[in-house]
């Protein structure tokens, strides 16, 4: 079984609509994090998050929110989904170590379109 | 954050060695040298990481230059599964996360 899950791994939408994508790991890590990609592009952090009390924002947060329910669960929601959040969504997962040390694990990805 | 810089793409063939550079000129004292893959339809993978010294791992080897303004990703023997894109990511030491900032990679082909 993967490590690092996500769900849905494809999902069409209509603007305007909510949307939640679920992250769950099984690895026994405190840190999660939210990125998404866009064509061409590396990886941008939308969130992170270090303990269940702890959230932060990265780089791009606007129009999105979380919520850690769990140690292994960490929600990215779209409030209100607009065409260009259209991306591919990743998850990941590091265990606290030296500061700059620590090695993130992802998941498969979700594939959202928004129409 | 210091900044990374890779060649867009570069080629190779199967079973031969792979030197895939990074240029990071104003990096500072206490960041590591990361290195991540994404292959195709999938989230980016941990390669390797290194501070000073040259490491080695399964996967790969990196050199890092004595005065730590380049690095080199080494594949000792390129297979067909290691075509993907290649990240050189800086990560400052002493930070309380491990933020990660992806740049645009190296495209690397594998032909047989």
């Amino acid at each position: 079984d993967a490590d690092v899950t996500q769900t849905p791994r494809n999902r069409i939408t209509k603007t305007g609509k909510r949307i939640m994508l679920e992250c769950s790991q099984t690895k026994g890590h405190d840190r999660m994090y939210w990125y998404r990609q866009d064509p061409g592009l590396g990886l941008r952090l939308i969130y992170y998050s270090f303990d269940v009390k702890d959230i932060n924002k990265g780089e791009i947060s606007d129009g999105y929110s979380v919520s850690r329910q769990a140690q292994a669960k960490f929600s990215l929601s779209l409030e209100s989904a607009i065409p260009n959040q259209t991306a591919l969504y990743f998850c990941a997962t590091s265990d606290y170590g030296t500061g700059g040390a620590d090695t993130q694990y992802f998941g498969p990805g979700t594939r959202l379109t928004v129409l | 954050d210091a900044k990374t810089t890779q060649p867009n793409s570069m080629e190779s063939n199967e079973e031969e060695p792979v030197h895939l550079p990074c240029n990071h000129s104003t990096i500072s004292g206490t960041d590591y040298i990361h290195w991540y893959r994404q292959l195709p339809s999938q989230g980016p993978e941990y390669v390797i990481h290194g501070l000073t010294s040259n490491v080695n791992n399964r996967m790969a080897s990196l050199a890092i230059a004595e005065d730590r303004k380049s690095s080199t990703l080494i594949l000792h023997r390129a297979t067909l599964r290691d075509a993907a894109v290649y990240y050189c990511i800086l990560i400052a030491g002493g930070t309380s996360y491990g933020k990660l900032t992806f740049g645009q990679g190296t495209i690397l082909t594998v032909h047989p």
